[in-house]
């Protein structure tokens, strides 16, 4: 079956610690993205990409980094600069055509807490 | 004002009630409208994927858009507790780099058996 799988589901971080967070598709999209989610809130725009090696950042993107070296995979790195890493992350992926815009699809989230 | 503004719940109806859920939004060059359904611990899952204005019906879910005035809804026809979850709208222009999504901030409900 087709979808994104995104691991760990849970994951715990130490003071000073960088921590990965892994999401790969097999939908065949071309972007892929990256969501905070927090207790109240919308989701809330980490970075995007729309290609292999190029990514943009989101909203809240200060903390974070990633890569997109293949289509099917955009993990995403929480680092030690991000003080309040506590939430939800979820990957999404979209297709990109011509015309009209084409849904998100996500994964099943990864829940970050700190130690 | 945000750009998109949902009603916050928490809703509880009784199973086989008919449940509205709307959200409001300010910006027009939103062309592309969704609703999603989140379950505790898990990612949103795409129930409706609308374009213009009107309804589109999906067995139970009829969606609803009404673009002059800026507010979508989401019709659950015949409730069941197994539709007990967070209801998430998002909608999505085009930006300088691909699609804009914006998402409404969800409303929880709870369908009592």
């Amino acid at each position: 079956d087709g979808g994104i799988t995104q691991s760990p589901k849970y994951l715990f971080r130490k003071e000073g610690q960088n921590v990965t967070l892994s999401c790969e598709q097999n939908l065949n999209h071309d972007a892929m993205y990256w969501y905070r989610q927090d207790p109240g809130q919308g989701l809330r725009l980490i970075y995007y990409s729309q290609i292999v090696n190029d990514f943009q950042k989101g909203d809240i993107a200060e903390g974070y980094s990633v890569s997109r070296e293949k289509k099917e995979s955009f993990p995403l790195t929480v680092t030690s600069a991000q003080k309040n890493p506590t939430a939800f992350y979820l990957c999404a992926s979209s297709k990109i055509r011509d015309r009209g815009d084409q849904p998100q699809h996500f994964g099943d989230g990864t829940r970050l807490s700190i130690l | 004002q945000k750009e998109v503004e949902q009603d916050p719940g928490p809703l509880s109806v009784p199973e086989g009630a008919i449940v509205s859920l709307n959200c409001t939004y300010s910006n027009s060059a939103f062309q592309y409208f969704m609703w999603y359904r989140q379950y505790s611990r898990k990612g949103p899952e795409l129930l409706m994927y609308t374009y213009s204005s009107g309804n589109k019906e999906d067995g139970r879910f009829t969606a609803q858009v009404d673009k002059s005035s800026k507010y979508i809804s989401l019709f659950i026809r015949d409730s069941q507790p197994s539709d007990s979850a967070t209801y998430l709208c998002a909608m999505s222009a085009r930006g300088n780099y691909g699609q804009n999504f914006v998402f409404g901030p969800g409303t929880r409900l709870s369908v009592l058996p």
